[in-house]
């Protein structure tokens, strides 16, 4: 089957670096997916990363994707009390053609502490 | 454009009503999905439509749950008769087709409590 999977809790202090996991099954993922949901919002696409990059970075986030052991990582660097939120890593699947469809992960929730 | 627009945002009704959420995807975007968010099971697709049409409702918990796409600019999914376990946010989200990367939009989703 087809399985996203992430912790679903992480606690760092504000000032600290956070390191969310998640793992994916899909081989054939072309992309991969970080989206941010704040309380009572929906899901916004944070970041993303093509299959065959090692590595993005955007500012305070670093992307690391494994692709050999199916391993997504973001890295938030100085972590701030605003990034308290779920994140989510999703896999692009295909769903027949050319075209795909996103299969999310369950979401870690992230606390930042003063 | 305003992004995905859902309605209600907030629904209680009492077990055994029907509900109907809705929404409507940003113009020109071809893909509609619809997902559920609980605690316990974190966010599962229902279903989704391509064009209008629906594509995949293997995601549709059972017979009570209903969707449609009558064009291109609205979409409902219905539950009749509501349960208690169907409380939960759900949301709605849009995209264009594309072979690279084609960002889903989110609505806000709608929070259902079924008492």
């Amino acid at each position: 089957g087809e399985d996203v999977e992430q912790s679903l809790f992480l606690s760092v202090r504000e000032g600290d670096s956070s390191v969310i996991n998640c793992t994916y099954t899909d081989s054939s993922s072309t992309y991969l997916y970080w989206y941010k949901q704040e309380p009572g919002a929906g899901l916004q696409l944070l970041t993303y990363i093509f299959s065959n990059m090692d590595m993005k970075q955007d500012q305070r986030l670093t992307v690391l994707l494994n692709k050999k052991d199916k391993h997504l990582s973001l890295r938030i660097a100085d972590t701030q009390t605003g990034d308290s939120a779920i994140y989510f890593c999703a896999e692009s699947m295909p769903i027949g053609g050319s075209a795909r469809q996103l299969t999310f992960g369950s979401g870690t929730q992230l606390t930042v502490l003063p | 454009d305003a992004g995905v627009i859902q309605s209600p945002r907030h629904e209680v009704t009492e077990m055994g009503q029907e509900v109907t959420l809705r929404c409507k995807p940003i113009s020109g975007h071809d893909y509609l999905f619809w997902y559920r968010q609980t605690m316990m099971r974190g966010l599962e697709l229902l279903i989704y439509f391509n064009n209008n049409v629906p594509i995949d409702d293997s995601g549709m918990p059972e017979d009570r749950f209903s969707a449609k796409m009558p064009n291109a600019s609205f979409s409902t999914l219905k539950i009749q008769p509501s349960e208690p376990r169907d409380s939960a946010v759900y949301f709605c989200a849009s995209k264009i087709f594309g072979a690279g990367v084609t960002e889903a939009f989110f609505g806000q989703g709608t929070r259902l409590t079924v008492v």
